[in-house]
């Protein structure tokens, strides 16, 4: 119940174009959900984050779009750029006693292609 | 200001040695929090720390791991008699939870190498 499923695995975009990625829940206690970008040799850096009383939240070129109902959110990456190429991670956020803890997805690696 | 730190980088150890891993956070962040990213996965949650409170042992594999936080600041992980599973990148990250932030800063985390 505390899983965050994320797809796809892998994305290949073309410079301009509209990278998507997707993550479902279980656990409708999460109440914050945040994605992160992580480069190579690097902590993940936290990008976007929406609470599930919103649909959608824009930052930019990244969006987040949040489906109660079918427990699902998705990033939305427009006009992506090879300065995009990451690892995405998606991840959902719930307080168990007195923890806030993150459970995170599998992660999307993001080319960008010039 | 100064973001997490973490040291060393990268430590490569032969199998059956003990290995201690460091992390410094954010000044005045209260939460701090041991990830462990096999290669190609997401993040594995470890270990919690909030203020004075028992830490949140809840995510360790084993008990060859341990970690503690001296004078709410600085944390070491321990990984006693290490194994070749565990190879991974071990990730610290804080959060000024006193403040009511979500937000979770992460180091850059230590490549451990149990060869």
């Amino acid at each position: 119940q505390q899983q965050v499923k994320q797809s796809p695995q892998s994305l290949i975009v073309q410079k301009g174009g509209i990278s998507i990625i997707n993550c479902a829940y279980e656990n409708t206690a999460f109440d914050y959900f945040p994605w992160y970008q992580q480069f190579p040799g690097k902590g993940p850096a936290l990008l976007i984050a929406i609470r599930p009383d919103v649909s959608e939240k824009k930052e930019g070129r990244f969006t987040i779009s949040f489906n109660k109902s079918a427990k699902q959110f998705s990033l939305h990456i427009m006009d992506s750029q090879p300065g995009d190429s990451a690892t995405y991670f998606c991840a959902a956020s719930v307080l168990s006693g007195s923890a806030r803890q993150l459970t995170f997805g599998s992660g999307t690696q993001l080319t960008v292609l010039p | 200001g100064a973001g997490v730190s973490q040291s060393p980088s990268n430590k490569v150890t032969e199998k059956g040695k003990d290995v201690e891993l460091r992390c410094d956070p954010i000044s005045g962040h209260t939460a701090l929090y041991w990830y462990r990213q096999s290669l190609g996965q997401g993040l594995e949650f470890l270990i919690y720390f909030q203020g004075n409170s028992a830490p949140d042992k809840s995510g360790l594999p084993s008990d060859r791991f341990s970690a503690e936080r001296t004078g709410g600041s600085v944390s070491t992980l321990t990984i006693q008699r290490t194994q070749q599973e565990d190879s991974a990148v071990y990730l610290c990250a804080s959060r000024n939870r006193d403040r009511g932030s979500y937000e979770q800063y992460f180091g850059p985390g230590t490549r451990l190498t149990v060869t």
